[in-house]
């Protein structure tokens, strides 16, 4: 089956500009997660959706960074006012979340990004 | 904040050899999972290993986890140039309110020469 998609590609954008990426999750995937990766860096957590719950906002960085998920699926994260230093990957990925005995257990399975240039 | 640190941070070995990379954490988990990165794109998932298991295997793969020691570490068996990537060592935190978000390391580039 189809797997995680992300639109567009690669961005490239003007400092002070706003954008939107979209994230598909594979068909359901109750949970969806945005993470930032820098050049050479590890990948660091911005935001999280599971269900009708209130999403973990905890890894934004800043106000300028927001992201939505309509009707439990399509999420699109929203970068408003570029800078310079939001030049990264992006990368979605979505899991089911099962509960066993100690704990939630999950596999992420990853799109293959957005790569953002802000110039 | 990222929790996960790895070494090496590059390992350079020939096709047959075994690569070994480690990664140490700081919090208590509820798992802890092994991506590949090619291209520095997306990531694949290699395997999870829950905190109560000790060992896992699949495939050319086997993923030991030490909680006392809050590491764990990654051995690729008769490397292949195919392996070459960077790999991400990757914790699910136990707690309340974990959401499953994941806590990644800043990764081991390895590079397996033909």
């Amino acid at each position: 089956g189809a797997g995680v998609s992300q639109s567009p590609s690669n961005k490239v954008t003007e400092k002070g500009k706003d954008v939107e990426l979209r994230c598909d999750p594979i068909s359901g995937h109750t949970a969806l997660y945005w993470y930032r990766q820098s050049l050479g860096q590890g990948l660091e957590f911005l935001i999280y959706f599971q269900g009708n719950s209130a999403p973990d906002k905890s890894g934004l960085p800043s106000d300028r960074f927001s992201a939505e998920r309509t009707g439990g699926s399509v999420s699109t994260l929203t970068i408003q006012r570029t800078q310079q230093e939001d030049s990264a990957v992006y990368l979605c990925a979505s899991s089911l979340v099962s509960s066993l005995g100690q704990g939630k257990m999950e596999t992420q399975y990853f799109g293959p990004g957005t790569r953002l240039l802000v110039l | 904040s990222q929790q996960g640190e790895e070494d090496p941070q590059a390992l350079s070995i020939q096709e047959g050899e075994n690569a070994t990379m480690n990664c140490s954490y700081k919090t208590s988990i509820n798992n802890l999972q092994w991506y590949r990165q090619n291209s520095g794109r997306g990531l694949v998932h290699l395997i999870l290993i829950r905190s109560n298991e000790r060992e896992k295997h699949s495939g050319r793969l086997r993923v030991t986890l030490d909680t006392s020691k809050k590491s764990s570490s990654l051995l690729i068996t008769a490397s292949r140039a195919a392996d070459t990537a960077s790999y991400f060592c990757a914790t699910s935190e136990r707690g309340s309110g974990n959401t499953g978000k994941l806590i990644f390391g800043q990764g081991t580039t390895l590079q397996v020469k033909p």
